[in-house]
């Protein structure tokens, strides 16, 4: 299985919501991401966790939440967020954070909507 | 991280080769050189990726110059599947851990 899951594929979700973006792989992957992508925008990185631990968060406001239950998992909790928050959201793992770069695996992605 | 410099799009008729060049003139000596590519609503793909040596496997070549500052990726027949927006990428550790940050990419156009 060399897949990456994400769930829901489609969010729409009013300004004052609470949901969470989900995001599971089955290859032993020990790091993930969360990139954010705008329309016609190259993916942006948000969050690094590396062995069940937040590694890298680069300066992602509050309003996200990222956590990772166990090595298989890692969820997105939204609150809060802004119409500009809308984008699509792509999850990614690969075999760790050791001392070579290992190539991402991505997820096709949660197309966000927030109204 | 390096900066990575790629012409924001490009044509090719489909059965021939399509080189996607990318500039990186400030890599540094343990900087690796990846490449993926994002079909329209899909997550980014791995193609290929290399340090010093030329490097091939069954997607695409990769072709690094000597002084490291530029490289080539060759898909050697592309098809109209092939149309897609290709990331060049320079990946390095950081404190935390390797980030991958995508620069604006190669938008390339197959044509029939």
């Amino acid at each position: 299985d060399t897949e990456v899951t994400q769930t829901p594929k489609h969010l729409v979700m009013g300004m004052t919501n609470k949901k969470s973006l989900k995001c599971e792989q089955h290859m032993g992957h020990r790091a993930m991401y969360w990139y954010k992508q705008k329309a016609k925008k190259p993916p942006e990185l948000m969050f690094v966790y590396s062995y069940e631990k937040l590694s890298i968060n680069e300066s992602v406001p509050s309003r996200f939440s990222p956590e990772c239950p166990n090595s298989s998992l890692l969820n997105l909790h939204l609150h809060a967020l802004q119409p500009e928050d809308s984008a699509l959201y792509l999850c990614a793992s690969s075999q760790g954070q050791g001392v070579q770069h290992e190539k991402l695996f991505f997820g096709s992605g949660t197309q966000l909507s927030v109204l | 991280d390096a900066k990575t410099t790629q012409p924001p799009s490009m044509d090719c008729a489909e059965g021939r080769a399509a080189n996607l060049p990318c500039n990186h003139s400030t890599i540094s000596g343990n900087e690796y050189v990846y490449w993926y590519r994002q079909i329209h609503s899909q997550g980014p793909q791995y193609i290929i990726h290399g340090l010093k040596n030329n490097e091939t496997n069954e997607m695409a070549s990769l072709i690094i110059t000597e002084d490291r500052k530029s490289s080539t990726l060759i898909l050697p027949h592309a098809t109209l599947r092939d149309t897609a927006v290709y990331y060049c990428i320079s990946a390095s550790k950081n404190t935390g851990g390797f980030k991958t940050i995508f620069g604006a990419g190669t938008r390339l156009f197959v044509k029939a």
